[in-house]
């Protein structure tokens, strides 16, 4: 059965500090997984991650996956109010259905 | 780019009644759609998944007969919750992609149904 575990699931910071978010998963035919904001409604997407050991970066968030540990981590630094959020990780079947499987989320909270 | 509408964003309506809910994909052409279900505080539970101009695939322990799902075109997938009941009460999330390439998926707002 597939198994995504994110953690923590909960963690509350003060502005400006740097947060390492955490995904283990197991999933058969994975091919590529996925990190996802999610604020008051739907997820929007922020990386899509394929190959081990490269980093990607966008502005003050960063992430790399490591598919011989199955695990993967976000993180974001200077951290900022805007940055409070449900963080999703999501690795990929890429086979026919291509589906992706959720992990339960970590909510981080920045306070000012 | 990669902007999907989902409408309507919320509904109320008695035990019993039919809700249909449209995703849309706006600037790309989605060859796969997907509809999540979404509790609170927990995660996206995928309920079907669906390619246009075919049947969808539903996971297991979806009732197919009770969330009917229609994708005819590259643009538009339907779900349609029959005959709903207060547990059908929840979030309920579309997504798209496009076939080209490893592309992710993109999600719309989502619909909050509540039944009464």
């Amino acid at each position: 059965e597939d198994k995504v575990v994110q953690s923590p699931l909960s963690l509350v910071v003060h502005e400006g500090d740097t947060v390492t978010l955490n995904c283990s998963y197991e999933v058969t035919n994975f091919r590529s997984l996925l990190w996802y904001k999610q604020e008051k409604k739907a997820p929007t997407f922020l990386f899509m991650l394929t190959s081990s050991g490269i980093e990607k970066k966008s502005g003050r968030l960063s992430s790399i996956l490591d598919k011989k540990e199955l695990f993967s981590i976000l993180n974001i630094t200077a951290t900022q109010t805007g940055d409070s959020a449900v963080y999703l990780c999501a690795p990929g079947e890429f086979q026919g259905a291509q589906k992706l499987v959720f992990g339960q989320g970590t909510r981080l909270t920045i306070n000012p | 780019g990669a902007v999907v509408s989902q409408h309507p964003s919320w509904v109320i309506c008695k035990s019993g009644t039919s809700v249909k809910i449209e995703c849309r994909s706006l600037d790309f052409q989605a060859t796969t759609m997907f509809w999540y279900r979404q509790f609170p505080k927990q995660s996206l539970m995928l309920m079907a998944t669906s390619n246009e101009g075919s049947k969808a695939t539903y996971e297991q322990g979806v009732e197919k007969d009770k969330f009917l799902i229609n994708h005819a075109s590259l643009t538009l997938s339907t779900l349609t919750v029959t005959s709903a009941h207060p547990e059908d009460s929840s979030f309920y999330i579309c997504s798209a992609r496009t076939g080209f390439g490893n592309q992710p998926q993109h999600f719309g707002d989502g619909t909050r149904l509540s039944i009464l």
